[in-house]
């Protein structure tokens, strides 16, 4: 199974980027990895998905080394709005399950 | 809005109380969930539909009976449930079960559950 490790919690500012990194040592060849955003009192909501390198969209980045031990979820210019709990997700292709972490709880301040 | 649709969005019931959550989609997705979440904690997986048969039990009590009557419908049967299954339940979506979860989770707002 693959665990997944996150910081408990970061704190930024208004304007900043942020930076969040998630440890999956024991990946398997066929496991993407997905990062979510919640809310409170909303379920999650899908932000980004990747398999290896580099995947940008119009709110985020992911960077995922060659090893695929670790990706990196980056927010540019980060809002008041952006304070959330963000989930990195890792599927498990050898159980169909999909276990959430802990969660980064992301506190931005003015 | 989500396109995954949760009702009721608060329940309470009490210990002896049969109830039922019901979730909706209209995106065509083959693969519906329910994750339980208590309050600070991750979304916790309970049960997975893939073309409406359950594929997943993660070792749920049988005072959770999950049901999925058609493709766009998932429903959870609750009875006789304790004080500490209060949570939030949550129903989500997705294309299909995917490779290596490679399909995203849609996920509705959830049903807040107090059990008295």
């Amino acid at each position: 199974l693959a665990k997944t490790t996150q910081p408990i919690s970061m704190d930024s500012y208004e304007g900043q980027e942020v930076n969040i990194t998630c440890s999956h040592n024991n990946i398997a060849t066929n496991d993407y990895i997905t990062w979510y955003q919640q809310f409170p009192s909303q379920g999650p909501r899908f932000i980004i998905q990747g398999y290896k390198t580099k995947v940008t969209n119009e709110v985020a980045s992911l960077f995922i080394p060659a090893d695929r031990k670790s990706s990196t979820l980056s927010l540019p210019r980060v809002s008041l709005s952006d304070t959330a709990v963000y989930y990195c997700l890792v599927g498990q292709s050898n159980t169909g399950k999909l276990i959430f972490g802990q969660g980064t709880t992301l506190q931005v301040k003015p | 809005d989500t396109e995954v649709t949760q009702t009721p969005k608060h329940l309470v019931m009490g210990m002896t109380n049969k109830k039922s959550l019901k979730c909706e989609q209209h995106m065509g997705h083959r693969a519906m969930y329910w994750y339980k979440q208590k309050a600070k904690k991750p979304p916790e997986l309970m049960f997975v539909y893939s073309y409406e048969k359950l594929s997943i039990n993660e070792s749920v009590p049988s005072r959770f009976s999950p049901e999925c009557p058609n493709s766009s419908l998932l429903n959870l049967h609750l009875h006789a449930l304790q004080p500490e299954d209060s949570a939030l339940y949550l129903c989500a979506s997705s294309q299909d079960t995917g490779q290596g979860g490679n399909s995203p989770l849609h996920f509705g707002n959830g049903t807040r559950l107090t059990v008295t």
